[in-house]
């Protein structure tokens, strides 16, 4: 069974503060990890892909990949109450590459 | 904006019914794939078509069904529906049938089942 994991959360942050949002996936073979955003009620917005281990930055956002340990993760700088969203995290697994595979997403609140 | 539209935005049926929903891809795009997604959750795959063929399908029975036209729109319907079709349905634009491309959502159709 492949399989990506979030915390569900809620994770809550202060506004100006590093929001950290993590996601594993099970399988060793998967190449393309993306993060979308998506708000309540509206559909899911892309705002990271990364493909390389390493780190890949974007304005306020920073992914981190380590294939080794099968990580992810997300990091949003500076965050703002228009930050507050659920992310998702979603990849595409060896065997089955055209689809997106999601995790059950973490509902991220940034305090004013 | 992503540039894809989806149609219509809420559509309210009745157990047994069947439904067409509509997606229009974005400008230079020829891939587009359809997802599921329940309250809470993260979307699911249904299926994915690529210059007019279906190009990979997840565990969705075969009432659920696709089409895409020659201007790379498509269409996803659903027959018999059941209540636990209620959902928001997602459809993904990209460019190529490769694996790893990157998706753009369209707004959604919420489909309540009744």
């Amino acid at each position: 069974q492949k399989e990506v994991e979030q915390n569900s959360g809620p994770l809550s942050v202060p506004e100006g503060a590093i929001a950290s949002l993590n996601c594993t996936y099970s399988d060793r073979g998967s190449q393309s990890f993306f993060w979308y955003r998506q708000y309540s009620g509206k559909s899911p917005e892309l705002i990271m892909s990364i493909y390389s281990n390493g780190d890949k930055e974007d304005g306020r956002f920073t992914a981190q990949l380590n294939k080794a340990s099968q990580y992810v993760s997300l990091l949003i700088r500076d965050s703002q109450p228009s930050d507050s969203a659920t992310y998702l995290c979603a990849v595409t697994f060896s065997g089955s590459a055209r689809q997106l595979t999601f995790g059950s997403g973490t509902q991220l609140t940034v305090l004013p | 904006e992503t540039g894809v539209t989806q149609s219509p935005t809420h559509l309210i049926k009745t157990r047994g019914q069947q439904v067409t929903l509509r997606c229009s891809s974005q400008s230079g795009h020829n891939t587009v794939s359809w997802y599921q997604q329940a309250l809470g959750q993260g979307p699911q795959f249904i299926f994915q078509y690529y210059r007019e063929e279906e190009n990979g399908r997840g565990n969705f029975p075969p009432r659920f069904s696709g089409l895409q036209f020659p201007n790379y729109s498509s269409e996803l319907n659903v027959n018999a529906l059941e209540l636990d079709d209620s959902a928001l349905y997602l459809c993904a634009s990209s460019l190529g049938g490769q694996q790893g491309r990157e998706q753009y959502f369209g707004p959604g159709t919420r489909l309540t089942v009744t």
